[in-house]
């Protein structure tokens, strides 16, 4: 039962490069978001997603896009990486918005 | 908007210390509300949950009882081990609104 997987749990860029997160879930829930952590400033949402084909921004939007092509994946991408998006982050899923997230291991990203 | 506040830490205690993080929060209506725990290096996993007033939730040891009248959810363990040192997130939900977390709080067990 792998839940939610995130890959690449690991990556160094230089500023200015491209990449793109990928996240994953087994559930068939419709609803995932992407989130992330910065020492003491707990947990941000990025932008999430209510459906296949759906998304809308969070809290901390700027720098990031996003896309829902299917509906068990939801990536992520830096098109301009920055040294403050140096950050780890989080992909989780729900099965309605107001449930109990499923959340991945992380993506430690680093951005020189 | 609805907001959920966590006491600082860092939290340290020695194994089997009886252990209280403090959650408390402001909503308008009747929200649920969850602990969740995050281990090292790890995405954070639902520890317990409450969705009316006066639940109690529990697991692993670990209980919460929703508090309406104080609008709290203070988290509690009667004995600690060093297998519980994590990062503890209080955070609520309502109708058709995404969960808010607290800040968080680290604690450390020390043997």
């Amino acid at each position: 039962n792998a839940g939610v997987t995130q890959t690449p749990k690991f990556r160094v860029l230089k500023t200015g490069q491209s990449m793109t997160l990928l996240c994953a879930q087994d559930m068939n829930h419709e609803y995932m978001y992407w989130y992330r952590q910065d020492p003491g400033m707990g947990l941000r949402l990025i932008h999430y997603s209510v459906g296949e084909g759906t998304t809308a921004k969070g809290e901390v939007p700027d720098g990031y896009n996003v896309s829902r092509l299917k509906k068990q994946n939801f990536l992520l991408g830096l098109e301009s990486a920055a040294p403050s998006q140096t950050s780890v982050y989080f992909c989780a899923s729900s099965y309605l918005l107001n449930q109990p997230q499923h959340f991945g291991d992380g993506t430690r990203l680093s951005i020189l | 908007g609805d907001s959920v506040t966590q006491m600082e830490g860092p939290v340290t205690l020695s194994e089997e210390a009886f252990l209280t993080i403090n959650c408390t929060y402001t909503a308008t209506g009747y929200p649920s509300l969850f602990w969740y725990v995050q281990y090292p290096g790890e995405g954070l996993q639902l520890l317990l949950k409450a969705t009316k007033a006066d639940d109690k939730g529990s697991n692993k040891g670990f209980e919460a009882t929703y508090r309406k009248e104080t609008t709290s959810f203070h988290l509690e363990k009667g004995s600690v081990q060093v297998s519980d040192s994590a990062v503890y997130f209080c955070a609520l939900t309502q109708g058709a609104q995404k969960l808010v977390f607290g800040q968080g709080t680290r604690l450390t067990i020390n043997p």
